[in-house]
């Protein structure tokens, strides 16, 4: 089992939709989680970053961590055909391991 | 792409022979990450260090090997490439390290191994 898991999708949705990516993980010592975005042909940039459990707001982005479940969240509101990328978790341990382990990446198309 | 750049941004190369991949930064950030991207894989770690001369191994160091002699660059070579290493290569940037630092990427270099 890798320690990270994430369903690659593709995942379409129409503009205006909810969307929901998730990731599972297997080590309960991670403690930082990230989302980051990555445009087609480019290099992942940072969107969100929680510290243990709970939930994060910025704009139309969500991010929830739910530890005891050992699952993340990433929610989009009032989806953007601009919001059509590749979405990576990404994890790192307590204490600054200085090493980000990176899910497989959801696809998202946002049609208008 | 904040201040990173990566050369050459394509190349195509032959099996067996060596090749070199160059990341160079403008921030002086301490971290730098070379990672590979993959379809079925995301991006794995393959080597990083943490100041000049200082470097440890990442999940896929196998067939790789890295060298940092100056805080800006940090070289990524393939002694022997293989079709196994075709692959998207991202190097990133991290001022300490740490969690709560950003990690920011390249714009990446894509490498045909024929």
């Amino acid at each position: 089992q890798k320690e990270v898991e994430q369903d690659p999708g593709p995942l379409s949705v129409p503009e205006g939709a909810i969307v929901s990516l998730n990731c599972t993980y297997s080590n309960s010592a991670f403690q930082y989680f990230m989302w980051y975005r990555q445009y087609s042909r480019k290099g992942p940039e940072l969107l969100m970053y929680t510290y243990s459990s709970g939930n994060k707001e910025d704009g139309r982005f969500t991010a929830q961590v739910d530890k005891s479940s050992k699952y993340i969240s990433l929610f989009i509101r009032d989806s953007q055909p601009s919001d059509s990328a590749t979405y990576l978790c990404a994890m790192m341990l307590q204490g600054g391991s200085e090493k980000l382990v990176f899910g497989k990446g959801t696809k998202l198309t946002v049609n208008p | 792409d904040a201040g990173i750049t990566q050369s050459p941004r394509h190349k195509v190369t032959e099996t067996g022979t060596p090749v070199t991949l160059r990341c160079h930064q403008t921030e002086n950030h301490r971290y730098m990450y070379w990672y590979r991207q993959d379809p079925g894989h995301g991006l794995r770690l393959i080597h990083y260090s943490y100041g000049v001369k200082d470097t440890d191994k990442g999940e896929v160091s196998d067939g790789y090997s890295v060298s940092r002699s100056k805080t800006e660059d940090f070289l990524l070579t393939l002694e022997s490439a293989t079709s196994s290493q075709t692959s998207v290569y991202f190097c990133a940037i991290s001022l300490t390290g740490g969690a709560v630092d950003e990690q920011f990427f390249g714009p990446g270099t894509r490498l045909t191994v024929l």
